[in-house]
């Protein structure tokens, strides 16, 4: 079943900060997170794993409540160059390697 | 140090005919996911094959697809008869190992059923 994120949209000034949420209705093994720019392929900036390892970009935080099954994405001190599309990806505890993404949230970072 | 490549890019269909895509992997990766995203909606699972398997295809429509990943060469997405709802951007993904690792998506691509 498809995760759900929240906001749908989020529009900041430069410098602002945000936070996009991804929950799903079913036990977690991982979730990944990727932004996309149109027209572009996914780009890659964080796994999270079942047991708290993390791997990812230096600059963007994440966490992920097992027990919630719920993962969230720390934007902080947004760049003009963070626009883009926010997916998150999950992995559940029984199934293959494929991810199952969010329908996505759309930030844009005004100047 | 190449990431996912996949080609073409870019590629036109007239309906009832057939179109080919093909990905190869980051050097190393032997597990391979295609993704279908339709206008403005997000990525859908369709495939995911290791060399010479496939290892799940729960996401593929019954008829007119198939997909492998020969020992040699590159994977392909096979799509027979396309039809106009077949147009969306294609993307494959390749990751060393399952689940633990993350998955390199290649530059996708875009097919167009006139």
């Amino acid at each position: 079943q498809q995760p759900v994120q929240s906001p749908q949209a989020v529009i900041l000034r430069e410098g602002e900060d945000a936070v996009i949420n991804c929950s799903s209705s079913k036990a977690l093994y991982s979730v990944h997170w990727y932004r996309q720019k149109h027209g572009e392929a996914p780009v890659f900036l964080m796994i999270l794993l079942k047991g708290g390892e993390q791997k990812g970009h230096e600059k963007i935080s994440a966490s992920f409540n097992e027990k919630k099954q719920q993962s969230s994405l720390y934007l902080t001190a947004s760049q003009l160059s963070y626009s883009g599309t926010y997916f998150c990806g999950t992995h559940g505890s029984g199934n293959t390697g494929k991810l199952i993404f969010g329908q996505g949230t759309t930030l844009q970072v005004k100047p | 140090n190449a990431g996912v490549m996949q080609n073409p890019r870019h590629l036109v269909r007239r309906r009832g005919q057939e179109a080919r895509l093909r990905c190869s992997p980051v050097k190393g990766h032997s597990h391979v996911y295609w993704y279908r995203q339709l206008p403005e909606e997000g990525l859908k699972f369709m495939v995911y094959l290791q060399k010479e398997n496939i290892i799940d295809e729960s996401g593929m429509p019954k008829e007119r697809f198939s997909a492998e990943f020969p020992k040699e060469g590159p994977s392909i997405l096979r799509i027979q008869q396309v039809v106009r709802g077949d147009s969306a951007a294609y993307f494959c993904a390749s990751s060393p190992r399952d689940r633990k690792e993350t998955q390199y998506f290649g530059p996708g691509t875009r097919l167009l059923v006139l």
